[in-house]
């Protein structure tokens, strides 16, 4: 079955804390993103990678890390440096490494930082 | 930096009743895509549109680029209450190939 899995599907972290939540795909894809969603603002891209071993800050990366050392895997660590983390949390793949390919989206992690 | 609108932020409609949302980039797209967002689930790609002035029609629903590429038009005609959830518009970035700018969303009520 392929498709982009996302885990937990809730979490709950103290402040203070660094988190790390997983993304993994087996769609064989190129490119990989990582989306915060808060209530009506949309999507903010945080981090993408478009190629292995690679990638870049989108519009809202402080506070955030992430890894790309396999090409179906792309976590995302939350720091105790982002000053707002509660949120819902969207990975997402595309078959190539530009923004003219659909993006594939997995069910999401719920962040609750208290 | 490049911003695209959504508009409304909201709206209610009776079942039956049409539904449009607007999307308007403050720079030329090369392309617009459009994703629904059913509650409590993610977004799913529904179409891309990539020419100036290009519309294309899945069912009840007409997808519209503008001529000038800087803004897109969501139609859903005879709504169903299958209809409901947030619709998103996402625009690539002209000077940044590798990014997808996404709209606010608009959020679709249908009243049975």
């Amino acid at each position: 079955d392929g498709g982009i899995t996302q885990s937990p599907k809730y979490l709950f972290r103290k402040e203070g804390q660094n988190v790390t939540l997983s993304c993994e795909q087996n769609l064989n894809h190129d490119a990989m993103y990582w989306y915060r969603q808060d209530p009506g603002q949309g999507l903010r891209l945080i981090y993408y990678s478009q190629i292995v071993n690679d990638f870049q800050k989108g519009d809202i990366a402080e506070g955030y890390s992430v890894s790309r050392e396999k090409k179906e895997s792309f976590p995302l660590t939350v720091t105790s440096a982002q000053k707002n983390p509660t949120a819902f949390y969207l990975c997402a793949s595309s078959i190539g490494g530009t923004a003219d390919y659909e993006q594939y989206f997995g069910p999401g992690t719920r962040l609750t930082v208290t | 930096g490049q911003q695209v609108m959504q508009i409304p932020q909201y709206q209610h409609v009776q079942e039956g009743e049409d539904f449009t949302t607007y999307c308007n980039s403050s720079t030329t797209l090369s392309n617009i895509q459009w994703y629904k967002q059913r509650p409590g689930g993610h977004p799913v790609f529904l179409i891309q549109l990539v020419k100036s002035g290009e519309v294309k029609k899945q069912k009840r629903l007409t997808f519209q680029f503008g001529e000038a590429k800087k803004n897109s038009s969501l139609h859903i005609t005879a709504t169903q209450t299958t209809d409901v959830g947030t619709y998103f518009c996402a625009g690539r970035s002209s000077s940044n190939t590798g990014k997808l700018i996404f709209g606010q969303g608009t959020t679709l009520q249908v009243k049975p």
